[in-house]
């Protein structure tokens, strides 16, 4: 495609229940990034696949979370039992070559948790 | 935990002025790179300055890297209303770890 998908744009559920979050990378992106980004606050850096590599998972916060690719096409972040505090928005970036070429973002994840 | 700190953390100028604004990292870098955000969604890149290079232009932008102070600095000129959005730095780290570590951004407004 020609940039970067991420779907749902909008997410509201309700606390307790599990979450599906999918990204579409640029056709040809080896490197796949998730972050979380909270209202006014910086990027925190989630999850990295690169490739058939195994993925760095260092920056998930729990095991309520977690996330796959299948080789370099979709990924999905998942949340299990989801609580107030997950409420953010998560962004999906691809990149060509891991951190040594710019990341193209799409526009994120709502995901509000009431 | 991030990498970066842009400072300062917010940022008011009239338009015409010039908008500085830094970054400081804690690691070697391969690289870094400047991005900015419209009203909390996707980022999108804005430069990127390798570790060998000292300073680098596009535009109306000039970012200059220090790596023995481990920071950098983005010079936007002449700004508009339109330039009013986050800016944020990100480091490619030279350790290995394969990721790009964001600071917490600068909120810059451009007041016509």
């Amino acid at each position: 495609g020609a940039g970067v998908s991420q779907s749902p744009s909008n997410k509201v559920t309700e606390k307790g229940k599990d979450v599906e979050l999918r990204c579409d990378p640029i056709s040809g992106h080896t490197a796949l990034y998730w972050y979380r980004q909270r209202l006014g606050q910086g990027l925190e850096f989630l999850i990295y696949f690169q490739g058939n590599s195994a993925p760095d998972k260092s920056g998930l916060p729990s095991d309520r979370f977690s996330a796959e690719r299948t080789g370099e096409s979709v990924s999905t972040l998942t949340i299990q039992r989801t609580q107030q505090e997950d409420s953010a928005v998560y962004l999906c970036a691809s990149s060509l070559l891991t951190g040594r070429t710019e990341a193209f973002f799409g526009q994120g994840t709502r995901l509000t948790v009431v | 935990s991030q990498q970066g700190e842009e400072d300062p953390q917010a940022l008011s100028i009239q338009e015409g002025e010039n908008a500085t604004m830094n970054c400081s990292y804690k690691t070697s870098i391969n690289n870094l790179q400047w991005y900015r955000q419209n009203s909390g969604r996707g980022l999108v890149h804005l430069i990127l300055i390798r570790s060998n290079e000292r300073e680098k232009h596009s535009g109306r932008l000039r970012v200059t890297l220090d790596t023995s102070k481990k920071s950098s600095s983005l010079l936007i000129t002449a700004s508009r209303a339109a330039d009013t959005a986050s800016y944020f730095c990100a480091t490619d780290q030279a350790t290995g770890a394969n990721n790009l570590f964001f600071g917490t951004g600068t909120r810059l407004t451009v007041i016509p």
